[in-house]
């Protein structure tokens, strides 16, 4: 079956770091992948889509890579902010003729002053 | 703001009661899920919409049923609760009409208590 897993449940780093946040998946080929943020209390929201034929995509301080041949992408944020604290989830997408969207369980990022 | 109302917000009630959630959108999109999200267990997709009347199964739909016959409204019933359904139940909307690829927008959740 299809599987997800993302790096470590916690993360914790100094304010000014680069956090990575990491998305392994199997047993699929997945033709895009997508992150969101989620706050305590809140539902996901929506950061970045990458495709599969795609490595890298930026968005202000926010970075993905997609390797298909390792089935991993990689979530960079520089310069971190104690306001970067959240959890981050990966979505795979593709699965199915619906294209829906399975999710990791996510990573929750502490950033510390 | 996707335009998203999830309702009831906040709900405790006893096994065995019906219970239903319901999704309401201003967007006019065609599609429209429901997740639950449990510690330990992330997001699972428990039914889809592709539109009026067309719905779908996702990986946990056993003990829930939904129905669409709006554009705009998606309801989550719950037969028969169990403890076990006791989660924060979410809906969501894809944002690109037509395609198979693009965001979700999520609501605000419904937390659910049975005890």
């Amino acid at each position: 079956s299809q599987k997800i897993e993302q790096n470590s449940e916690a993360l914790n780093i100094q304010e000014g770091k680069t956090a990575t946040l990491t998305c392994n998946y199997t047993n699929y080929s997945p033709a895009y992948l997508q992150w969101y943020r989620q706050d305590p209390g809140r539902g996901p929201v929506f950061l970045l889509l990458i495709r599969e034929n795609e490595k890298e995509k930026r968005k202000e301080r926010l970075k993905v890579t997609f390797d298909t041949t390792l089935k991993q992408s990689l979530f960079h944020i520089t310069a971190s902010q104690p306001a970067d604290s959240a959890t981050y989830l990966c979505a795979p997408g593709g699965g199915g003729s619906q294209g829906n969207l399975i999710f990791g369980k996510g990573t929750k990022l502490s950033v510390k002053p | 703001d996707a335009g998203i109302t999830q309702s009831p917000r906040h709900k405790v009630t006893e096994t065995g009661t019906p219970v239903t959630l319901r999704c309401h959108q201003t967007e006019n999109h065609r599609y429209m899920y429901w997740y639950r999200q449990d510690p330990g267990h992330g997001l699972r997709l428990i039914h889809y919409s592709y539109g009026v009347k067309d719905t779908d199964k996702g990986e946990v739909s056993d003990g829930y049923s939904v129905s669409r016959s709006k554009t705009e409204d998606f309801l989550l019933t719950l037969e028969s609760a169990t403890s076990s359904q006791t989660s924060v139940y979410f809906c969501a909307i894809r944002g690109t009409s037509g395609s198979v690829i693009g965001e979700l927008f999520f609501g605000e959740g419904s937390r659910l208590t049975v005890l």
